[in-house]
Order: C-alpha cells, then sequence, then structure tokens
C-alpha cells in the first residue's frame, strides 16, 4: 500500500459535469497538496492545505474548489471545466514543522482527468 | 521568484552504462533544498535524492549521487550502472528552507536501452 492514495485513476468528464478527485494519505502527515501536471509544463501547485487549513491559492479558478475535512484526506472537486483542465492531477503530503520535517513531499499516482 | 531549468528534454543510455542529467536553479535565497523526483511509468513521483544547501558534502543514495555546485547554482544527478527500472521522467525541484513549496523543473525523459 503506497503512502499517499488518490481515486479514481482516470476519469472523462464532459464541461457540464460535477465530479471530485479523492486523496488519502496514511503518513501522519499535517499537509496536503494539489498539483497539476500538463504536458511539456513544469508541475503547477494549485493548493496547500495545512493542519486542515487552506494557506495557499495559486490564482486557481473558482471551478476547482478543496476541501480538506481532516488532516488524512483531501478532495478537488471540479464543475463546468474547460478542455485545457485536462491533465494529470497529483495529490501530495508532507509534515511541516517540528523534528519530523524534512521539506520531503510524497506523491500519489494521480488522476488522469479528460475534460471533453 | 525561483526558477528550476533542466536543458535535456530526453536522453538515453546503455543499460549498465552511468549517465548525468542536468539541473541548474535561480534564487537569491541562502538556504534552501533541492530534490530529484522520479516519475515512471506508473505516475507516481517517487523522492530520488534530496539535498541541503548548506551542506557542501554531495547527497548519495545507493547507485544515485548528485554534484551540488552552489556558486553556480547547479545540481545535476548521476546514475550510475543504470538499470531498465531508472526508466522514467525525472524532475528537478526546488524549496526554501521553512517552506515545502516546490518548484518543479520540466522534467528530462529517460530511457534505459536494454
Amino acid at each position: 500500500e503506497t503512502g499517499v492514495t488518490q481515486t479514481p485513476r482516470h476519469l472523462v468528464m464532459g464541461m457540464t459535469n460535477k465530479k471530485s478527485l479523492k486523496c488519502e494519505q496514511h503518513l501522519g502527515h499535517n499537509a496536503m497538496y494539489w498539483y497539476k501536471q500538463s504536458a511539456k509544463k513544469p508541475l503547477e501547485l494549485m493548493f496547500v492545505y495545512s493542519l486542515e487549513e487552506r494557506v495557499e491559492n495559486n490564482s486557481v479558478p473558482s471551478r476547482f474548489s478543496p476541501e480538506c475535512p481532516n488532516s488524512s484526506h483531501l478532495f478537488l472537486h471540479l464543475h463546468t471545466l474547460q478542455p485545457e483542465d485536462s491533465a494529470l492531477y497529483l495529490c501530495a503530503s508532507s509534515q511541516r514543522g517540528g523534528n519530523r520535517a524534512k521539506n520531503i513531499q510524497y506523491f500519489g499516482a494521480g488522476t488522469r482527468l479528460s475534460v471533453l | 521568484a525561483q526558477t528550476v531549468t533542466q536543458s535535456q528534454p530526453e536522453m538515453s543510455v546503455q543499460e549498465a552504462e552511468t549517465v548525468t542529467l542536468s539541473c541548474t536553479y535561480d534564487t537569491s535565497e541562502n538556504n534552501y533544498y533541492l530534490f530529484w523526483y522520479k516519475q515512471p511509468p506508473s505516475r507516481q513521483m517517487i523522492l530520488v535524492i534530496r539535498q541541503e544547501a548548506y551542506k557542501q558534502q554531495n547527497a548519495t543514495e545507493n547507485r544515485f549521487s548528485v554534484n551540488f555546485q552552489k556558486a553556480a547554482k547547479s545540481f545535476s544527478l548521476k546514475i550510475s550502472d543504470s538499470q531498465l527500472g531508472d526508466t522514467a521522467m525525472y524532475f528537478c525541484a526546488f524549496a526554501n528552507f521553512g517552506n515545502e513549496k516546490l518548484t518543479f523543473g520540466t522534467g528530462t525523459r529517460l530511457t534505459i536501452i536494454p
């Protein structure tokens, strides 16, 4: 079992659909992240949650709505997406602060999203 | 803002040979971390090696080592005795000390040829 699990692995949705991506971490970390990975572009940080509070939102369109109900779970709610939103969405977790902090993020295998 | 540049989009090497992947970065900070992540076809980003900027000694992890040149802002990854399982995208990444926000390069696709 990997430390960070993402579901679903693949998702195809129309522009009028509403769907959610789920991420779960089993590492006891206190911070979670959403990244967007598009072809030939660096990974783009979308959101950061630390101790279940959103601490960073990198000018992401409102059609992406994150939710962090507890330190182990992170969701990305999607609605009225555009074809250019098609990408691999990666979730990561890390331990912020304290003796365990080593600035290391652990990633899930991502959700491949296709918007038609 | 920090930037990370990987100038080799693709590389290939024969199995058992040594290969070096390049990475340069730009920052005005003095304390930071550098990383190499590997992303195989399974898509999961896996940490390969990590370097703390205040440490002069180059990090090593088994067959993986780095050449960290702080003044030149260069952070290359050397893979020795390459194996077929090393085939993957390799990403160089930067993080400021005390801030886990990662800045990634565009990656190098490495293929190990049998």
